[in-house]
């Protein structure tokens, strides 16, 4: 069955960095986008990143554009998203998620804090 | 940016009976490829969230037929013929036809 188990969350200093990994089994990772989510405390839902099955492209919200980095090793099963000069409003629980037509999974989450 | 707005915030609403929600993006979710890329997804508290409805009208595997989607352009709609204690939570509508794709911030059904 598919899975996607998000890593790498934790506690954080401002402007700090931390990379987040989601491991996928249970299904072609190599021929899927994959996308990070991430929610905030008592708040909705905020789309962050999504990257093509093969890395060639990537688009991000404009709230994480030039801070946050999405990647990938299709060797691995790993999608990745690096996170630099967090801020206080970066503190959320992050998701990854893949979706097609057919099919539409997310993992568990992995919450990161911002605090100093 | 494409913003999606919808209504209500809160939903109480009494075992049995009917419940819609209401989604509306600030531009037309037509695709160039001629699909209408709108989601409806549903959270329970603690839970991740899973998709029931996508392309505006097609329930995900698993997903009970009291949940219907319907709309079209800007204007969407989430419809539960007869709810039930298990339909609490956040339903959430996605919009997957522009980039930065984007959610609604979230309708909150609770039982009365």
């Amino acid at each position: 069955q598919v899975q996607l188990v998000e890593s790498g969350g934790g506690v954080v200093q401002p402007e700090k960095s931390l990379t987040l990994s989601c491991a996928a089994s249970g299904f072609t990772f190599s021929s899927y986008g994959m996308h990070w989510v991430r929610q905030a405390p008592g708040k909705g839902l905020e789309w962050l990143a999504v990257i093509w099955s093969d890395g060639s492209k990537k688009y991000y919200a404009d709230s994480v554009k030039g801070r946050f980095t999405i990647s990938r090793d299709n060797s691995q099963n790993m999608l990745y998203l690096q996170l630099n000069s967090l801020r206080a409003e970066d503190t959320a629980v992050y998701y990854c998620r893949t979706t097609t037509a057919l099919f539409d999974y997310w993992g568990q989450g992995t919450p990161v804090t911002v605090s100093s | 940016d494409v913003v999606m707005t919808q209504s209500p915030l809160s939903l109480p609403v009494t075992l049995g009976q009917p419940a819609s929600i209401s989604c509306r993006s600030s531009q037309s979710l037509v695709h160039s490829d001629g699909h209408t890329y709108l989601n409806w997804f549903h959270q329970r508290p603690g839970q991740s969230p899973r998709r029931l409805i996508y392309k505006v009208s097609n329930r995900d595997f698993g997903v009970p037929d009291r949940f219907s989607g319907s709309g079209s352009g800007t204007d969407f709609t989430l419809k539960i013929s007869r709810v039930e204690a298990e339909d609490v939570g956040v339903y959430y509508c996605m919009q997957g036809t522009h980039w930065p794709l984007s959610f609604g911030g979230g309708t909150k059904v609770e039982i009365k």
